[in-house]
């Protein structure tokens, strides 16, 4: 149990395009969301925490015009990158957690997105 | 929100057991601990939780002491397909945010 996937998991656009990227919970009903960017050689970077039927928030320093994030139901949340540039090229993760006490997380297998 | 600080890495040989310990001094009450082992190009794996004392499960155990303000992951008999990065998560209510991780390096 407890799936998260991803799609696409890798994609290739060119500089000024908008891509999206979809994160559904298989198996369970997610409450909340998590969107992670991660470079080569470093550590999951949190983006922003999406609950279902509300605004995501934002962690300093992310552009929220930049990355949208919908979480329309409890098993789909999508990120997209308005206007992709070169340097929005890293692996991007998301994670899911059904309600409950003990806050476990569940993570997607990653979606490499490159920017030509 | 609980930062935790690990080693930046290990190594082990094949057969051995590890233990990677992690320090989080500011828990609060309700969180729990979690470990995850990542490998390139993939998203993390859940390996195991815990809120205090001992959980085992197939792949590995976890021991928290009694002020939680830390936890040890236990491998037992690591293999070389063991070879990767794992990190502890601080899991609450609220947010989570991952430390640097510990990669493990299995030798033969």
């Amino acid at each position: 149990g407890a799936v998260v996937s991803q799609h696409p998991s890798w994609v290739i656009c060119k500089s000024g395009t908008s891509v999206k990227i979809e994160c559904r919970s298989l198996d369970f009903q997610a409450t909340t969301m998590f969107w992670y960017r991660q470079f080569p050689k470093q550590s999951l970077m949190l983006m922003a925490t999406s609950n279902e039927g509300s605004k995501a928030t934002y962690e300093q320093g992310v552009e929220k015009d930049k990355f949208l994030i919908n979480h329309a139901s409890l098993t789909l949340s999508t990120l997209t990158v308005t206007s992709a540039h070169p340097e929005d090229s890293s692996f991007y993760i998301c994670s899911a957690r059904a309600g409950g006490t003990t806050y476990e997380q569940y993570f997607g297998p990653g979606t490499r997105l490159t920017v030509t | 929100l609980a930062k935790t600080t690990q080693p930046i890495s290990m190594d082990s040989y094949e057969g051995q057991e590890v233990n990677i310990t992690c320090s989080h001094n500011n828990i609060a009450t309700n969180d729990y601990i979690t470990w995850y082992q990542q490998f390139p190009s993939q998203g993390p794996r859940f390996i195991i939780q815990g809120y205090k004392t001992k959980v085992t499960n197939e792949v590995a155990s976890l021991f928290i002491p009694a002020d939680r303000k830390s936890s040890t992951l236990s491998l037992p008999r690591v293999s070389l397909s063991d070879t990767a990065v794992y990190y502890c998560l601080v899991a609450s209510a609220g947010k989570s945010t991952f430390g640097d991780g510990t990669t493990l390096t299995v030798k033969p």
